[in-house]
């Protein structure tokens, strides 16, 4: 499988902060970028997505940032909350019809 | 959307034996993935099951270790042969919304524990 790697492993945020995650990929075929948010005992739930045509998509307090020539996407939280404490996975698809290949995922704390 | 039911939520199994997971889906997909995920980490792709037609595997799961059924388009099985205690982790049954989002839903999960 592409490879799609995640960073960093863990982060701790206070509340009202802002957190950033990191992706990167390496297959140019890529054309989905979505974010998985996972919280303990639950299978993961789709945050929020991208498609290479846009350089960024904002859902309320989630924004994903896309460089498609550097191969690279964020998900910035903005005025994190300590609900937000969960795991989060950056993803990738290339041709429709294929699974999405998941980064390693962050764990994120938010300390109130 | 598509509301995804697993059973069993989770299972302590001994070593050697096979357990069977199911995956019930409350509308019609023409595409459903098993993907493993194992203790505090990402999730990787078993395999891709269409109705009608063999599982595609991905490289290092097989079909003997892995076997799977589709018998319709709101059903699917994984089976875990022959347990060991490697086998421990999260099994979750995804499935693919319809249209140009395709966006990938997800079950909550069955967590097995292979002793």
């Amino acid at each position: 499988q592409q490879q799609v790697k995640q960073s960093p492993q863990s982060l701790i945020v206070q509340k009202g902060g802002i957190s950033i995650i990191n992706c990167a990929y390496e297959n140019t075929a890529f054309d989905y970028f979505p974010w998985y948010q996972q919280f303990p005992g639950k299978g993961p739930a789709l945050l929020i997505a991208i498609r290479p045509d846009v350089s960024e998509k904002k859902e309320g307090r989630f924004t994903i940032s896309f460089n498609k020539s550097a191969k690279q996407f964020s998900l910035h939280i903005m005025d994190s909350q300590p609900g937000d404490s969960a795991t989060y996975f950056c993803a990738a698809r290339g041709q429709a019809g294929t699974a999405l290949i998941f980064g390693k995922g962050t764990t994120l704390s938010v300390s109130s | 959307s598509a509301v995804i039911s697993q059973k069993p939520s989770r299972d302590i199994c001994q070593r050697g034996t096979s357990l069977t997971i199911q995956c019930q889906v409350d509308s019609q997909v023409t595409m459903m993935f098993w993907y493993r995920q194992q203790p505090g980490q990402s999730l990787t792709l078993i395999a891709t099951a269409n109705q009608g037609s063999e599982a595609t595997y991905e490289s290092g799961f097989v079909i003997d270790k892995f076997p799977i059924s589709r018998p319709n388009l709101t059903f699917s099985t994984l089976t875990v042969s022959n347990m060991s205690p490697e086998d421990s982790s999260i099994y979750l049954c995804s499935v693919r919304a319809g249209g140009r989002s395709g966006e990938l839903f997800f079950g909550e999960g069955s967590r097995l524990t292979v002793l």
